[in-house]
């Protein structure tokens, strides 16, 4: 059974620094991940997926990575803003299956 | 548009109240699919519809009823639910395509049950 961890689960960090979220899966036999963030009491916004076959993918201030060997996959945030806090979920997809596996999620605060 | 639209935005009902939840997306996605999430936890998968017929129900209780009338609405109805079931509800949507599967999420139903 796939399990999906993020630690931590609460960051602060001062408004202007880049900073790496993380994500660990136990089963590498993933078909893709997706990172998601959550405003309180709102749905789910999708920041990037990553298809088990690439390395990375970026949009803007964000990167993730992917590392299926090491099960783990990172989001790098640069050049934090305050409109970033929010808490980020990733979320693994097994391979032909639909299913999605959240993580724990992590709740980040930018201090301006 | 990656727009998933969910209604009501809130909703309060009683143990023998019958509602329904109403989902809408107009992508073209072929796969439909119902989460419930508690208060600081990750959303926890409830149904996917895939081609507008039923494919992964996740033990949910018979109280949960889903509905997918065609390929862009999603409805869910509610029955004799229990106060536990007081959660946001959110409804996804995504290609069946083998190379994305990527989710859009709607804004969610709070649903509390008294």
């Amino acid at each position: 059974k796939q399990e999906v961890t993020q630690i931590p689960a609460a960051l602060s960090v001062p408004e202007g620094e880049n900073l790496v979220l993380n994500c660990s899966f136990t089963d590498s036999a993933i078909y893709n991940l997706q990172w998601f963030r959550q405003d309180p009491g709102k749905g789910l916004t999708s920041l990037l997926l990553i298809q088990s076959s690439q390395r990375e993918q970026t949009s803007g201030r964000l990167n993730a990575s992917l590392d299926k060997s090491s099960g783990r996959s990172t989001l790098y945030i640069a050049a934090s803003q305050p409109g970033d806090s929010a808490t980020y979920l990733c979320a693994a997809r097994r391979g032909g299956n639909e299913k999605l596996t959240f993580g724990t999620g992590t709740r980040l605060t930018i201090i301006p | 548009d990656t727009e998933v639209t969910q209604t009501p935005k809130h909703l309060v009902m009683g143990m023998t109240n019958k509602k329904s939840l109403k989902c809408e997306q107009h992508m073209g996605h072929r796969a439909m699919y119902w989460y419930k999430q508690k208060a600081k936890k990750p959303p926890e998968l409830m149904f996917v519809y895939s081609y507008e017929k039923l494919s992964i129900n996740e033990s949910v209780p018979s109280r949960f009823s889903p509905e997918c009338p065609n390929s862009s609405l999603l409805n869910l109805h509610l029955h004799a639910l229990q106060p536990e079931d007081s959660a946001l509800y959110l409804c996804a949507s995504s290609q069946r395509d083998l190379s994305s599967y990527e989710q859009y999420f709607g804004p969610g139903t709070r649903l509390t049950v008294t």
